[in-house]
């Protein structure tokens, strides 16, 4: 697509239920990224996906939160058991991937999945 | 480890005037600086980068930005701002060396800019 694309744009659940957010980025992106961004937090890396594998993922918060990339393109992020603290807007990027260079490679945001856990 | 800071939470410029919007970093090796925009309830807009060469960086509606290496900063700068411009602006690097083979962005924590009439 032109650009990345997350969904839904907005999500409201109840504490303890699990949600997923998927992200399809943009074609030919090897590399995709999750953020979160909540209030008066600034940006907050999760995990990063080159291709299918995820070489890092040390912004995990904690256990209940898990991501997946299929086929080289769309990823899932899921949070299991909400808690309020969960909620925020959580952020998918992607960018090129090239040897050597890839550390410059721009990378190019969607528009965000909101999360309010009530 | 990698880090910026955006020292000032707000930016309040009439319009007209010049802005600047400051940032500095610390990384290990060599900066690769980024800044992006976003607008209330939006995602991130890509605004321009400093990856190489030319210190003085020239990227989207007007803005540039000049790497200063000893100074270690990165501070965006547009000549005669606009009332559009009002946003929230945040900063970004990554060091060029990945040995953890990880090619996340670091973000700053944002600064408001305000483009008074």
């Amino acid at each position: 697509g032109a650009g990345v694309s997350q969904s839904p744009s907005n999500k409201v659940t109840e504490k303890g239920k699990d949600v997923e957010l998927r992200c399809d980025p943009i074609s030919g992106h090897t590399a995709l990224y999750w953020y979160r961004q909540s209030l008066g937090q600034g940006l907050e890396f999760l995990i990063y996906f080159q291709g299918n594998s995820a070489p890092d993922k040390s912004g995990l918060p904690s256990d209940r939160f898990s991501a997946e990339r299929t086929g080289g393109s769309v990823s899932t992020l899921t949070i299991q058991r909400t808690q309020q603290e969960d909620s925020a807007v959580y952020l998918c990027a992607s960018s090129r991937w090239s040897q050597g260079a890839e550390s410059g490679n721009t990378i190019y945001f969607g528009e965000g999945s909101w999360l309010t856990v009530v | 480890a990698q880090s910026v800071a955006q020292p000032e939470d707000q930016v309040n410029v009439a319009e007209g005037n010049p802005l600047t919007v400051k940032c500095t970093y610390s990384v290990s090796g060599n900066p690769y600086l980024f800044w992006y925009v976003q607008y209330p309830n939006r995602g991130l807009q890509f605004l321009l980068k400093y990856i190489t060469g030319d210190n003085l960086v020239k990227g989207s509606y007007g803005f540039e930005a000049e790497f200063n290496k000893s100074q270690t900063s990165f501070h965006l700068k547009k000549p005669s701002a606009l009332v559009s411009d009002s946003a929230l602006y945040f900063c970004a690097v990554r060091d060029s060396y990945s040995g953890a083979g990880s090619y996340q962005l670091t973000f700053g924590k944002g600064t408001k800019l305000s483009v008074i009439p």
